[in-house]
């Protein structure tokens, strides 16, 4: 089946650790996106990449970093600057411009 | 910049009752697309409107999208404990390529 995989679905950190999110499609899609929601608010965009080895900062960026060096890859890291980091991460990408996107199941960070 | 808003933020109905919600943004939007989000789940696509005007129905569900393209709307006929969720609003950001901004989405609860 084609789809967006993110694992692991829950992830507990110490304050002070980086942690890697895993995001992988195999939808073929050419662009990718890092979401965040916090309980009961909208989504925010982190990062976006339209192309591989090319990515672009969202509207809250600092304290994450992304690389895009495979075209079915898309991992995000919470750095230990992010400083409130507890939240639910959403992945997802999208075939055309403005096209539809398509969403992994989330990741729920926990930093305890 | 650009902004999508959305009203109302929750939504309390009885089973049966009908159900908008509506979405406005400060720009001329090229389509809008709505999202619905099951509690503890991820964003799944409803539909995309491009035309002016433009309806859509979808079972109970009936998507608008207005007539100056900067306005649109959700209405559920007669809803069941199954349309429980959030339902957001997106419509593309011109100048960025193929980033969404999201409304910050109404929380529908439906009382059995």
């Amino acid at each position: 089946d084609g789809g967006i995989t993110q694992s692991p679905k829950y992830l507990f950190r110490k304050e002070g650790q980086n942690v890697t999110l895993s995001c992988e499609q195999n939808l073929n899609h050419d662009a990718m996106y890092w979401y965040r929601q916090d309980p009961g608010q909208g989504l925010r965009l982190i990062y976006y990449s339209q192309i591989v080895n090319d990515f672009q900062k969202g509207d809250i960026a600092e304290g994450y970093s992304v690389s895009r060096e495979k075209k079915e890859s898309f991992p995000l890291t919470v750095t230990s600057a992010q400083k409130n980091p507890t939240a639910f991460y959403l992945c997802a990408s999208t075939r055309a411009t403005m096209g539809e996107q398509f969403f992994g199941p989330g990741t729920r960070l926990t930093v305890l | 910049g650009q902004q999508v808003m959305q009203i109302p933020q929750y939504q309390h109905v009885q089973e049966g009752e009908d159900f908008t919600t509506y979405c406005n943004s400060s720009t001329t939007l090229s389509n809008i697309q709505w999202y619905k989000q099951r509690p503890g789940g991820h964003p799944v696509f409803l539909i995309q409107l491009v035309k002016s005007g433009e309806v859509k129905k979808q079972k109970r569900l009936t998507f608008q999208f207005g007539e100056a393209k900067k306005n649109s709307s959700l209405h559920i006929t007669a809803t069941q404990t199954t349309d429980v969720g959030t339902y957001f609003c997106a419509g593309p950001i011109e100048t960025s390529g193929s980033r969404l901004t999201f409304g910050e989405g109404t929380q529908l609860t439906v009382n059995p």
